[in-house]
């Protein structure tokens, strides 16, 4: 199994302004995602990132909101930026298991911008 | 979009078995059936994931149907700390980035 630690676990941000939410693995990964809950919705994913190349986002996320930044094997940063209210939500991460396929979650940001 | 239909929302008295639904009816020959929930305010926690063979761990069992196109979680004695939000996902598997939640069921287990 895999353990990830997300920060922070919740923040109240002003409108405008960006927030990067961190996400640290406690082993080697090749593959992290990153995951939007919106209030009393289901998971929609973000972007996926591999180490050393650029992420890949799905439709209706852009680089320019919503930069990634995936450094090495065992970490990644995902950044809100110029937050608007609609922003509120719990941001995930997510990794996979290995061999045994299954996927990890982080316990998530959760986020409100005022 | 998700590939698969859940329904919204089931009630089950504790120590009563659970039976949850699920319809993948375009499910394709390489890809597995996976159960996760979600515990209020965590994040989705894996359950069981089966390709065509019924599979059970100590947390559930999952049972397919001969053709695939739809399965049910089981949870055998179901208590109180098995509410949740419980997604049924179809996928490849390890590394892609085929991860699709859908809308899943709501599971309230009631004294």
């Amino acid at each position: 199994s895999a353990v990830i630690s997300q920060k922070p676990s919740r923040d109240i941000c002003q409108r405008g302004t960006s927030l990067t939410i961190q996400c640290q693995v406690d082993s080697q990964v090749t593959m992290m995602f990153w995951y939007r809950q919106q209030p009393g919705q289901s998971l929609t994913l973000i972007a996926t990132a591999n180490q050393g190349s650029e992420a890949t986002y799905e439709s209706g996320f852009v680089i320019d909101k919503f930069p990634i930044s995936r450094p090495n094997l065992t970490f990644s940063t995902l950044t809100v930026s110029n937050m608007s209210p609609e922003d509120s939500s719990i941001y995930l991460c997510s990794v996979e298991g290995g061999v045994t396929t299954e996927a990890f979650f982080g316990q998530g940001t959760r986020l409100t911008v005022v | 979009d998700a590939k698969t239909t859940q329904p919204p929302s089931m009630d089950c008295a504790e120590g009563r078995a659970a039976n949850l639904p699920c319809n993948h009816s375009t499910i394709s020959g390489n890809e597995y059936v996976y159960w996760y929930r979600q515990i209020h305010s965590q994040g989705p926690q894996y359950i069981i994931h089966g390709l065509k063979n019924n599979e059970t761990n100590e947390m559930a069992s999952l049972i397919i149907t001969e053709d695939r196109k739809s399965s049910t979680l089981i949870l055998p004695h179901a208590t109180l700390r098995d509410t949740a939000v419980y997604y049924c996902i179809v996928r490849v598997g390890y590394n892609n980035n085929d991860m699709r939640f859908g809308a899943g069921t709501r599971l309230t287990v009631k004294p």
